[in-house]
């Protein structure tokens, strides 16, 4: 299995810190997800993207299809940043996977 | 409404009982998505469908789980002889075809 691994798998940082979240995949993609999910469950996607760069606000995705490869960046991070970053793929095969997520804990 | 809504949000069962949970998708949305999620657990894949047609069910973990969507609207998770092992959060998720997947709420289930 791990057909999506995440790193780090918890990380801590201080407001206003630049923070990158890493996903690596195995399987040949169509699509590539960002989610988002706060305390008491709720996921929002943040990100869906198959190529290049995508930037919403202070997020900023970015994939690179050859190294099998993603990353988000949140900029000036805020205490409300604070959730469980997951990064989700969906195989040619139509298959979805899941990373375990990455636990963000930005402190005022 | 606005958004995928998932019922129950909570369902408690005696191990054995069958259960059945509810998702009403965004309307007009096309695909639809069933995900299980162990506590501390990114979501796995359970199954998914576009329109009434169910065209992946490789994550159902046993044939005790059961997905329908008749009409390809709202779509029912059946899962038979609860076991603790289902204890859970279910989410259902939807979108139009295979684009930006919108997420309910989903329905935690716990088997005592």
């Amino acid at each position: 299995k791990n057909e999506v691994e995440q790193s780090p798998q918890n990380l801590t940082a201080q407001e206003g810190e630049f923070i990158t979240i890493n996903c690596s995949y195995s399987v040949g993609i169509s699509a590539l997800h960002w989610l988002q999910q706060h305390p008491g469950g709720g996921i929002v996607s943040l990100f869906m993207l198959s190529s290049g760069k995508k930037k919403h606000g202070r997020l900023i995705a970015t994939i690179n299809i050859q190294e099998k490869h993603s990353s988000l960046h949140i900029t000036a991070s805020h205490p409300r940043d604070s959730a469980v970053y997951i990064c989700a793929v969906r195989s040619t095969r139509n298959q979805f996977y899941f990373g375990t997520g990455t636990s963000l804990t930005v402190i005022p | 409404g606005a958004g995928v809504s998932q019922s129950p949000r909570y369902k408690v069962a005696k191990r054995g009982q069958d259960v059945a949970l509810r998702c009403d998708p965004i309307s007009g949305h096309v695909s639809l998505f069933w995900y299980q999620q162990a506590l501390g657990q990114g979501p796995e894949f359970l199954t998914y469908f576009q329109n009434e047609a169910q065209l992946d069910k490789s994550g159902l973990p046993s044939d005790r789980f059961f997905a329908e969507r008749p009409e390809g609207s709202v779509s029912t998770l059946k899962i038979q002889r609860t076991q603790q092992e289902d204890s859970a959060v279910y989410l259902c998720a939807s979108s139009f075809y295979l684009g930006t997947q919108y997420f309910g709420p989903g329905t935690r289930l716990t088997v005592l």
